[in-house]
């Protein structure tokens, strides 16, 4: 069985910085996915950024970027110049491929963009 | 193209009950999956459907099903009602085919029970 851990319960970050948020993940599978997924106040949930395990570069959208560390079994998102509409949980998620869209969620990070 | 529609959005019921949520996919996808959230257990995967067939099932007692219709939308029933069944209901949709993960996610359904 897989597991996602995110061990930031909550952060906090100031307009315009940039934050990490962290996730590991524990899997004896070789052909995964791993997701960042954002989900803001009272909002529906949507993808930020998809990392597949077998490419080695890291995965870019626009201020945001993965470190994924396959042999550490880590991947964390970096925000970079945080803007107020970041504030929201981000999930931290993992899939194995062909496992019929069963994805496995870490318990999230709560980050708060402040003035 | 319109996102993924769940219906209700808030519903309130008391213990022993039994409830009914919706779930509208993208069109054109033929996956639904849904999970479960709440503040102490996090997101958890309930079931996923594809083409009217239940492909995966997670760890929850019978009271929870699901079918899926052949226009790709998807019920999900829970039957006699517990206190802890108070959540947010996500739905979400993929291709289903040689997908990657990536789900589109309703604003889900938020269930209260008294």
């Amino acid at each position: 069985a897989q597991t996602v851990t995110q061990s930031q319960p909550e952060m906090s970050v100031q307009e315009a910085e940039t934050v990490t948020l962290s996730c590991t993940y524990d899997t004896s599978e070789s052909n995964y996915y791993l997701f960042w997924y954002k989900q803001p106040p009272s909002r529906q949930m949507i993808l930020v950024i998809r990392q597949e395990a077998y490419k080695q570069q890291n995965a870019t959208e626009n201020r945001f970027s993965v470190n994924f560390q396959k042999a550490a079994k880590s991947f964390s998102l970096k925000i970079s110049d945080s803007q107020l509409g970041d504030t929201a949980m981000y999930f931290c998620a993992f899939y194995v491929t062909g496992t019929a869209s069963k994805l496995t969620f870490g318990t999230g990070t709560r980050l708060q963009v402040t003035l | 193209k319109a996102g993924v529609t769940q219906t209700p959005r808030y519903l309130i019921k008391t213990r022993g009950q039994q409830v009914t949520l919706s779930c509208s996919p993208i069109s054109g996808h033929r996956s639904v999956s849904w999970y479960q959230q709440t503040p102490g257990q996090g997101l958890q995967f309930l079931f996923e459907y594809f083409s009217e067939t239940q492909r995966n099932k997670g760890n929850f007692p019978g009271r929870f099903s699901g079918r899926q219709f052949s226009n790709s939308r998807s019920e999900m029933n829970v039957s006699t009602l517990e206190l802890g069944d108070s959540a947010l209901y996500l739905c979400a949709s993929s291709s289903g085919q040689g997908s990657s993960g990536e789900l589109f996610f309703g604003e889900g359904s938020r269930l209260t029970v008294l």
